[in-house]
């Protein structure tokens, strides 16, 4: 296993258009979560998975954003309408939730989106 | 809710100087903490962590003890190199939901 995968690494894309990430995590994981990282700042947290449900949104997920792991495997993440203020690093990482505990989280590279 | 406060960096130190970088936290119960490391135009690493108050974490020559009185986690190095050169994150996480980071602190290391 290569860890977790991120695609595409960087998105530059118009104010108004739709754009979509994937991540694969790590294949035995069951938790996957989506942060949004910002210039000077540290990862904010997005959303997370259990195995194919998503448990927890937080509250800078506006309405423009959708995420899905429909498999429970890899997940997508979209962006409809983009404005400039979505221009952020969007890291994916993945652990293994189990009864005694959770696995450390490993993250992915991220993806880079640039909104023009 | 849960939060992290580091250090604003940059942090700027010469070859074998010692390092700190402060953390501290404030959460609901009793947090696991970690240090993740994020080198430049690479995704972030798990440096070292603490699930326990008094533990304390360790990796390449990075260490860090977990303070419940202080509510800290502070990172130490005792000779840093030029390729310790990153962002340095400071994270909790209680279990409920996914990791609470702090806004990270770039530290650069002169030869």
């Amino acid at each position: 296993d290569t860890g977790v995968s991120q695609d595409p690494r960087h998105k530059i894309t118009k104010r108004g258009q739709n754009v979509t990430f994937r991540c694969d995590p790590i294949s035995e994981h069951n938790r996957l979560y989506w942060y949004r990282q910002t210039l000077g700042q540290g990862p904010e947290f997005l959303t997370y998975f259990q195995n194919e449900a998503q448990l927890e949104k937080s509250r800078l997920l506006s309405d423009r954003f959708s995420a899905e792991r429909p498999k429970g495997s890899f997940s997508t993440l979209e962006i409809q309408r983009t404005e400039q203020g979505d221009s952020a690093m969007y890291l994916c990482a993945s652990s293994h939730k189990e009864q005694g505990g959770n696995t450390e989280a490993f993250f992915g590279q991220g993806t880079r989106l640039t909104v023009v | 809710g849960d939060s992290v406060t580091q250090m604003e960096g940059p942090v700027t130190l010469s070859e074998e100087a010692f390092l700190t970088i402060n953390c501290t936290y404030t959460a609901t119960g009793y947090p696991s903490l970690f240090w993740y490391v994020q080198y430049p135009g690479e995704g972030l690493q798990l440096l070292l962590k603490a699930t326990k108050a008094d533990d304390k974490g360790s990796n390449k020559g990075f260490e860090a003890t977990y303070r419940k009185e202080t509510t800290s986690f502070h990172l130490e190095k005792g000779s840093v190199q030029v390729s310790d050169s990153a962002v340095y994150f400071c994270a909790s996480y209680t279990g409920r939901r996914a990791l609470t980071f702090g806004s990270g602190t770039r530290l650069q290391v002169q030869p």
